[in-house]
């Protein structure tokens, strides 16, 4: 079993559908971190968070440290939201264990 | 800011060679990380330093496998005598040195190398 687990693995939606994306983790952490990957391979960070809840624009994480749970949700989807969310965990060295992602697409 | 470097952007090469690839951090960044990613999975952890003392390897990094940071700036991967299996993208990612024991802090990552092995 994978440290980190995220589901769905491939997500279609249609343009401004409420999209969430979940990830567990069975390691003790101290943060956890949403990235966003295009293809090509750049990856960029979304969200670091060690509790409760933030908010970026149409994005909000959230995190459970109890349940060893987080979502991604994205508001309002946009056809430019297309691209792999990356769920990963870090521990107290910042070395970040991640999961397989979530490929998203959606269709205008 | 301009962002993690990491040259090249591609390299092909015939199984049996060695590569090294470079990566250029974030110019205040103390901690460099690299991670191999394969397609449809997500990265794994290979290395990280803490200005230029290398502080942890994962088992992946077999000894074919080495990395420098020597003045603590920029950073090298090299791979000795590629086998198919090295065929991935490999990503540098820096960051801050934390601001407590046990703060973090986010990680930047560079476009990646793509390794395809002949």
């Amino acid at each position: 079993k994978n440290e980190v687990e995220q589901s769905p693995q491939n997500l279609t939606a249609q343009e401004g559908e409420f999209i969430t994306i979940n990830c567990s983790y069975s390691v003790g952490i101290s943060a956890l971190h949403w990235l966003q990957q295009h293809p090509g391979g750049g990856i960029v960070s979304l969200f670091m968070l060690s509790s409760g809840k933030k908010k970026h624009g149409r994005l909000i994480a959230t995190i459970n440290i109890q349940e060893k749970h987080s979502s991604l949700h994205i508001t309002a989807s946009h056809p430019r939201d297309s691209a792999v969310y990356i769920c990963a965990v870090a521990d107290n060295t910042d070395k970040l264990i991640f999961g397989t992602g979530t490929r998203l697409q959606v269709f205008p | 800011d301009t962002g993690v470097s990491q040259d090249p952007r591609h390299k092909i090469t015939k199984r049996g060679q060695n590569v090294t690839f470079r990566c250029d951090p974030i110019s205040e960044h103390n901690r460099l990380y690299w991670y191999r990613q394969t397609l449809g999975q997500g990265p794994e952890f290979l290395t990280y330093f803490q200005n230029e003392a290398q502080l942890e390897k994962s088992r992946l990094l077999s000894d074919r496998f080495s990395a420098e940071r020597p003045k603590g700036s920029f950073s090298t991967l090299e791979i000795q005598r590629t086998e198919q299996g090295d065929s991935a993208m490999y990503l540098c990612a820096s960051s801050p040195t934390p601001r407590g024991a046990y703060s973090n802090q986010p990680q930047h990552f560079g476009d990646g190398t793509r390794l395809s092995i002949l």
